[in-house]
């Protein structure tokens, strides 16, 4: 069974441009969450989809977006970056504890992540 | 004061040691994860759980609902076993993960 896969591994962008990344989960997982990771804040929760549909938002500007596809993939925007975007962009993909219906997310699947340098 | 609080911030033992790593919390929690980094980036989920006790392998790890702690204990660590520990809880009835800062073990053979 494939992992979750993240492209582009490693990318560089100067100020004010923007960048999409994007996820694509493990087969069957409905549920995508994006995390930002840098030296200084450590781990960051910045959004989590599920079926096409944003449930949970972290305290991020809202030059950060999301969005999730019928197939469960999901991209992350970033517009207009700043030099402090410089991160590594993480997703992780998981079912939810209960078999059916849509409680709460269960373990986490994670790609190896973007990384994002802002020159 | 952060939500979730993890000690210590780094760990150094000799191969065979047994190992702990805490986690505290402030908020309403319905389960706690631990995760394993590695350098490079990579995260591995060790563990979820909501209450008692999990094993897997030389990982168990432990939560104590009423005193918000949880412990991550390594019996026989292995220089292998040296990354970054992070424990996470998503506030009750959310997904928005709040991540400790992690505990930084290095194994020596």
């Amino acid at each position: 069974k494939a992992g979750v896969t993240q492209t582009p591994r490693y990318l560089i962008k100067t100020r004010g441009q923007q960048v999409t990344l994007s996820c694509s989960p493990i087969s069957g997982h409905r549920s995508v969450s994006w995390y930002q990771q840098t030296p200084g804040q450590g781990l960051q929760f910045l959004f989590e989809y599920f079926s096409e549909t944003q449930r949970n938002k972290g305290n991020f500007p809202g030059r950060f977006s999301g969005r999730q596809f019928s197939n469960s993939r999901s991209e992350m925007n970033v517009s207009t970056l700043e030099l402090g975007d410089s991160a590594l962009y993480l997703c992780a993909s998981s079912l939810p504890i209960k078999p059916t219906g849509t409680g709460r997310t269960g373990e986490l699947f994670f790609g190896e992540g973007s990384r994002l340098t802002v020159l | 004061k952060n939500e979730v609080e993890q000690s210590p911030q780094n760990l150094t033992a000799q191969e065979g040691e047994f190992i702990t790593i805490n986690c505290s919390y402030s908020v309403g929690i319905s389960a706690l994860h631990w995760l394993q980094q590695h350098p490079g980036g990579g995260i591995v989920s060790l563990f979820m759980l909501s209450s008692g006790k999990k094993k897997h392998g030389r990982l168990i790890a432990t939560i104590n609902i009423q005193e918000k702690h949880s412990s991550l204990h390594i019996t026989a660590s292995h220089p292998r076993d040296s990354a970054v520990y992070i424990c996470a809880a998503p506030p009750y009835n959310t997904d928005k993960l709040i991540f400790g800062t992690g505990t930084r073990l290095q194994v020596f053979p």
